[in-house]
Parts: structure tokens; C-alpha cells; sequence
């Protein structure tokens, strides 16, 4: 199994303002998964993060609005720009078992909420 | 675009009773279906991952069953209980893929 840290749990933040969510998994992985889930909406995927190269994202999401960094095999970080009441959700990232490659860890989840 | 569908959306059920929700997703491209049991202010937690049409599983008084020529999924759980109150993610992988296509969740309440 993957322990994941992810903080701030939760915020509530100023329109046009950004927020930087973390992720700490407590063993090395390949690939970070950030998912955003709206008000009444599914998990979606907003991309994938690579270490040493850059993410990968969705159709619908762009690189301004969520950049990501992934700086080595442990830690990831999205960025929530210029924040508009839309972007209120519960954010989440996660990771895939490396032994079965199919089951997934998250995260506790960021709930952001943008006035 | 992939679609994965939950029903219903929202259930209440009452202390005791045994419930069960649905899945639907791609019947082609199949890997793997998962399940998600998530709790306010938790992580969601791996419930199931099944990947073999026919599958039947079973955590305790929750089990899964699994139908990828026509793509769907059933969870069950029997003897409901208030720590089983949460929102039931179902998420499908296509071949090849390590990305998972959620489903919206059903929310489960369970009345005391």
C-alpha cells in the first residue's frame, strides 16, 4: 500500500487569488494522479504528473490554470490559478499500486471553496 | 469519451436492511473495474478490483459482482450498518491505461 500526505486539507480562498495543494507519498512512485471532484460531478482526472518531464493533462485542463511540479519520485504539488467560484471542488491526488498496477491511493482530499 | 454511470445517485436505507447499487461502463477495452468506498474528510479506500468477467468478491458483508460483455457491476452489502454510510465510487481502466474513469458515486445513508 501508499501512504499519501496531502495538505491543505481544506481553504477558502479570494476569487483571481492561486492556491498551491501538496502531496507526499511515502514510497516512490512513477506517476501522481490529481483528480478534481465538482459539486455533484464525477472524479475527474486533471493530469498526470511525471517525474522529469512535464504533466500530462486532460482534455478540458491546461498547464496556466493548474501547473504542476513534480520535483522527484516522493512529491507533487497543483496549482489552482486565478481562482474563480468554479473552481470551488474537492481535490485529490493518488497514486497506483506498483505491485498490481491496478489499484489506486489518494490522498485526504483539499476542499476548496473560492467567494 | 469514456462514460461510467452510478445509480442511483443518493440512498437511504435503513439500519439492518441489505442494499445494492450499479456501475455501468465500456464493454470494450476492458482491464479492470474498481470500487471506492469514500468517507467525509477521508481518503477513498480500495474496496475491489476486479478484472475477470463473472468475478464475484466479497469484503465482509460487502460483495461485488462483475459483467464486462455487457458492462456493468453490482455492489451489495448486506446488513447495513452506520459506518457503511459514504459515497460508493466505481471507476473503470481500459487496456493499457493506468487512468481510471470514475463513475459520479452513489451517497449511501444508512438511518439508525
Amino acid at each position: 500500500s501508499a501512504v499519501i500526505s496531502q495538505k491543505p486539507s481544506r481553504d477558502i480562498c479570494q476569487r483571481g487569488t492561486s492556491l498551491t495543494i501538496q502531496c507526499q507519498v511515502d514510497s516512490q512512485v512513477t506517476m501522481m494522479f490529481w483528480y478534481r471532484q465538482q459539486p455533484g460531478q464525477s472524479l475527474t482526472l486533471i493530469a498526470t504528473a511525471n517525474q522529469g518531464s512535464e504533466a500530462t493533462y486532460e482534455s478540458g485542463f491546461v498547464i496556466d490554470k493548474f501547473p504542476i511540479s513534480r520535483p522527484n519520485l516522493t512529491f507533487s504539488t497543483l496549482t489552482v490559478s486565478n481562482m474563480s467560484p468554479e473552481d470551488s471542488s474537492i481535490y485529490l491526488c493518488s497514486v497506483v499500486s506498483r505491485v498490481s498496477a491496478t489499484e489506486a491511493f489518494f490522498g485526504q482530499g483539499t476542499r476548496l471553496t473560492v467567494v | 469519451i469514456l462514460n461510467v454511470e452510478q445509480s442511483p445517485q443518493s440512498l437511504h436505507v435503513q439500519e439492518g436492511d441489505s442494499t445494492n447499487f450499479t456501475c455501468s461502463f465500456p464493454s470494450s477495452n476492458f482491464y479492470a473495474l474498481h470500487w471506492y468506498r469514500w468517507e467525509t474528510a477521508k481518503s477513498p479506500e480500495a474496496l475491489f478490483v476486479m478484472t475477470l468477467n463473472g468475478d464475484e468478491k466479497k469484503k465482509g458483508r460487502i460483495s461485488a459482482t462483475l459483467n464486462t460483455k455487457e458492462g456493468y457491476s453490482y455492489l451489495y452489502i448486506k446488513g447495513s450498518q452506520p459506518e457503511d454510510s459514504a459515497t460508493y465510487l466505481c471507476a473503470f481502466g481500459d487496456q493499457g491505461a493506468q487512468k481510471l474513469v470514475f463513475g459520479q458515486g452513489t451517497r449511501l445513508t444508512i438511518n439508525p
